[in-house]
């Protein structure tokens, strides 16, 4: 049980085109999906926090108007990289917390997605 | 800034094998402190979320050790085998409800 999907593991896209990943919990609801990003040799860094049915949190530095997110259902929720340039290549990688699972935030996560933008 | 540091940063061991890495976090405004195992292509998989001081908690032969007055967590490995490895990230649940990981210590166990 608990388990995360994302979609896709891995893409490759020119300057200045948007790329949505999808993050999916398959056998339980989550009212609540964290989005992260990793540098290399970099720790997991939160990006937002997003709640179903309600506009994402962001964390300070991450522009809300580059890294949309929308959490549309208790299973889904997606984070497009709009205008991506270079800088923007990264490893992300969401999570999923079950409801009702608030008070220790656990956390269900993807394999997560490789973003090349040449 | 909180600061969640692991070492060490990598570790390369022999099957058979036992070994433990360490994990260190903020003493203050402590919920909870997590453990993944991540394999490489695969997603991080929930190891152990500890909440009390004291706590030790044993999955097979991984088990872990919790001190929230110090600041620092062990995970220990009973008879390494090569399945083991992986990178073991600890991440640290305060005051914000938010995860803060380190950078994680990667594991390799030789046959």
């Amino acid at each position: 049980g608990a388990v995360v999907s994302q979609h896709p593991s891995r893409v490759i896209c020119k300057s200045g085109t948007s790329v949505k990943i999808e993050c999916r919990s398959l056998d339980f609801q989550a009212t609540t999906m964290f989005w992260y990003r990793q540098f290399p040799k970099k720790s997991l860094m939160l990006m937002a926090t997003s709640n179903e049915g309600s506009k994402a949190t962001y964390e300070q530095g991450v522009e809300k108007d580059k890294f949309l997110i929308n959490h549309a259902s208790l299973t889904l929720s997606t984070l497009t990289v709009t205008s991506a340039h270079p800088e923007d290549s990264s490893f992300y990688i969401c999570s999923a917390s079950p409801s009702g699972r608030a008070s220790d935030n656990e956390q269900f996560f993807g394999p997560g997605t490789r973003l090349t933008v040449l | 800034i909180l600061n969640v540091e692991q070492s060490p940063q990598s570790l390369h061991v022999q099957e058979g094998d036992s070994t433990n890495f360490t994990c260190s976090f903020p003493s203050s405004n402590f919920y909870a402190l997590h453990w993944y195992r991540w394999e490489t292509a695969k997603s991080p998989e929930a190891l152990f979320v500890m909440t009390l001081n004291g706590d030790e908690k044993k999955k097979g032969r991984i088990s872990a050790t919790l001190n929230t007055k110090e600041g620092y967590s062990y995970l220990y490995i009973k008879g390494s085998q090569p399945e083991d490895s992986a990178t073991y990230l600890c991440a640290f649940l305060g005051g914000f409800q938010k995860l803060v990981f380190g950078t994680g210590t990667r594991l390799l166990v030789s046959p």
